[in-house]
């Protein structure tokens, strides 16, 4: 079944620890993108890309680092996990380039606690 | 910069009755605008989409939207709810951003169906 795949699904890391969340798609959208899902905050965007090779920030970057080294996989890694990261995480994709209208297709998140 | 304010984090209706999300934008442009839909522990997916064709948008459901540029709003309709339709509701505005597209979202309204 198409669509997008997230792991792990849930976890709980010690403050300080590493933490890389992945994210594969089989689409073949160009644009990926990572959101945080946090209560009565709504979702907000972290990093996005918009084709392979290339990425960018978004409201919330600090903390986190991505790499999208081909059109399928987007991983999404926290170099030094702190408590307030603690939230769901979301990666989506779209077709990106002029056939883009903002339609976006997600998985279904990676609960993340960090104590 | 682009914005979308949903008025109430939480509705209630009766089954059957009329369900109306509220949703308001902000933008310098002629936006794409979204509703999606969240499950309890699920991703969002596309509940309908307006990108400047017919301004009474159908989406998946039984659920519409009407675009109003005068009020910059795209309320979220539908006549009759079900119990089903328990769920997180968020309304998004696309904005172009350096090749891609980005969705901005809102805070979402909970939406609870009373038997």
């Amino acid at each position: 079944i198409a669509g997008i795949t997230q792991a792990p699904t849930s976890q709980i890391l010690a403050a300080g620890r590493r933490m890389t969340l992945r994210c594969t798609q089989d689409m073949r959208h160009n644009a990926m993108y990572w959101y945080r899902q946090d209560l009565g905050l709504g979702l907000r965007l972290i990093h996005y890309s918009n084709t392979a090779g290339t990425t960018g920030k978004g409201e919330v970057p600090d903390g986190y680092s991505v790499s999208r080294a081909n059109t399928d996989d987007f991983p999404l890694t926290l170099a030094s996990a702190v408590p307030s990261q603690t939230s769901v995480y979301f990666c989506a994709s779209g077709k990106g380039g002029n056939r883009n209208t903002g339609e976006l297709f997600f998985g279904e998140g990676s609960r993340l606690t960090v104590l | 910069a682009q914005s979308v304010t949903q008025l109430g984090s939480h509705v209630s209706v009766s089954e059957g009755a009329l369900v109306l999300l509220r949703c308001n934008y902000s933008s310098s442009v002629p936006p794409y605008l979204f509703w999606y839909v969240q499950y309890p522990n699920q991703g969002l997916q596309l509940l309908l989409k307006y990108t400047s064709a017919a301004t009474l948008v159908k989406g998946i459901n039984g659920f519409e939207a009407e675009f109003k540029k005068s009020e910059t709003s795209f309320h979220l309709t539908k006549p009759s709810a079900h119990m089903s339709d328990a769920a997180e509701y968020f309304c998004a505005v696309s904005r172009s951003g350096a090749g891609s597209y980005q969705l901005t979202f809102g805070k979402g309204t909970k939406l609870s169906v009373i038997p």
